[in-house]
């Protein structure tokens, strides 16, 4: 199973885009990449995912690197309510965590 | 559309009590996940069902830790006896299937043991 590299924390302005970086160099083929975040005190809530093209929702956009080797998750604008940890999973047998990237946007 | 429901909210119980953590998942779902988080890590999956069948329980600490999902939708999941170790906050999620890694998350349970 692929494990994932984050940063351990990063800020960004707020209205500011925020790129969180994700480093899964070991994916294989048939792996997604999946990404979470979680707001303190809450439950982890799903964002994204994408196996090779990039991804674009309401949340957030995904670019995977062509060789699958690394991601990076888009926060367009920021605001302060996006400070939370943000997961980047690569699935396989087992969907893990991590200890993920903590986001704090700063007024 | 309700999402995941837990309860409790919060247990504090003695080392060597036994504690039961309920969940009840989001109407149509059909895969049950348990998380273990400790201060400071990301989830750790405890076990995953799908319908009333485990699926994954391989880090499930099988001396301590018991879950079920008998009719398919509810689930509890019950340590006994408790250890120090175990303070942490337990998560259940739920997905339509097991081919789906979209999660949606309960707020937790947050267990400390004294």
């Amino acid at each position: 199973d692929a494990k994932t590299t984050q940063p351990t924390s990063m800020d960004c302005a707020e209205g500011r885009a925020a790129n969180l970086p994700c480093n899964h160099s070991t994916i294989s083929g048939n792996e997604y990449v999946y990404w979470y975040r979680q707001i303190h005190s809450q439950g982890p809530q799903y964002i994204i995912h994408g196996l090779k093209n990039n991804e674009t929702n309401e949340m957030a956009s995904l670019i995977i690197t062509e060789d699958r080797k690394s991601s990076t998750l888009i926060l367009p604008h920021a605001t302060l309510r996006d400070t939370a940890v943000y997961y980047c999973i690569a699935t396989g047998n087992q969907f893990y965590f991590g200890t993920g990237t903590s986001l704090t946007v700063i007024p | 559309e309700a999402g995941v429901a837990q309860s409790p909210r919060y247990k504090i119980i003695e080392k060597r009590q036994s504690v039961a953590f309920w969940c009840n998942p989001i109407s149509g779902h059909a895969t049950l996940y348990w998380y273990q988080q400790i201060l400071g890590q990301g989830p750790k999956l405890l076990i995953q069902f799908q319908n009333n069948g485990v699926v994954d329980d391989s880090q499930l600490p099988k001396d301590r830790f018991s879950a079920e999902r008998l009719k398919g939708v509810d689930s509890t999941l019950k340590i006994q006896p408790a250890k120090l170790e175990d303070s942490a906050v337990y998560l259940c999620a739920s997905s339509l299937n097991t081919r789906s890694y979209e999660q949606y998350f309960g707020p937790g349970t947050r267990l400390t043991v004294t």
